[in-house]
């Protein structure tokens, strides 16, 4: 079965520092994977997502994410965040199991940035 | 995208009573799936509904607790039933547009409570 870790669960910055957001899965196969973003008190949004072509994805709001397969890893990063960016973040991996696809998630980093 | 709505939107129930969450979407989804966000935790996937079979359960979850229907491709019924404490959480419809690249989209979510 799939899984998904997230090396960090809590992170603080301060406005204009450069976040890198660890995610590791493990599964064999192909790979669908996402970072979503959770903002206080809102829905889950896609960031950015890699299926296949470029390992390196942008997203919005400046993210962009790297695939690296041989390290099974797909790491957020982004160059100099805001205090708009203070929200939850998870790492998830959608793959083939049995009776068909599933999306997996990480247990979530929640990045605090200071003005 | 899609746009999910989620009825109750919260809801506070007594130990040993059983509650229905609606979620209808905007439009015809071949799969909607049902995740349960409990408080710090990241989301864990119950089930995938898809119309016209049995729910697909994940390990851990049981038809008798968390019975799903999906009467048609657009609406779907999540019960949590005899609730305890333990089942207080954040309950999360989710489609996949299936356009191929299997990215979901989320409702709201129901904050359940139980005393």
């Amino acid at each position: 079965a799939q899984s998904v870790s997230q090396h960090n669960h809590h992170v603080i910055l301060s406005e204009a520092a450069s976040l890198e957001l660890g995610c590791n899965y493990s599964y064999g196969g192909t790979v669908n994977l996402f970072w979503y973003v959770q903002y206080p008190g809102q829905h889950l949004q896609l960031l950015l997502k890699y299926f296949s072509g470029d390992p390196l994805v942008k997203g919005i709001k400046g993210f962009e994410a790297e695939f690296i397969k041989s390290k099974f890893s797909f790491n957020l990063r982004k160059p100099s965040v805001q205090w708009s960016d203070t929200a939850e973040y998870f790492c998830a991996v959608n793959a083939r199991e049995t009776g068909g696809f599933k999306t997996i998630f990480g247990a979530g980093t929640r990045l605090f940035v200071k003005a | 995208s899609a746009v999910i709505s989620q009825k109750p939107s919260r809801d506070i129930c007594q130990r040993g009573t059983s509650l229905t969450i609606q979620c209808q979407v905007d439009s015809q989804v071949t799969m909607m799936f049902w995740y349960r966000q409990q408080p710090g935790q990241s989301l864990t996937l119950i089930a995938t509904a898809n119309q016209g079979s049995e729910a697909t359960y994940e390990s851990g979850f049981v038809i008798d607790k968390f019975p799903i229907s999906r009467p048609n491709l657009t609406f779907s019924t999540l019960t949590v039933s005899n609730m305890s404490p333990e089942d207080s959480s954040i309950y999360l419809c989710s489609v996949d547009r299936a356009s191929g690249n299997n990215e979901q989209f989320f409702g709201p979510g129901t904050r359940l409570t139980v005393l």
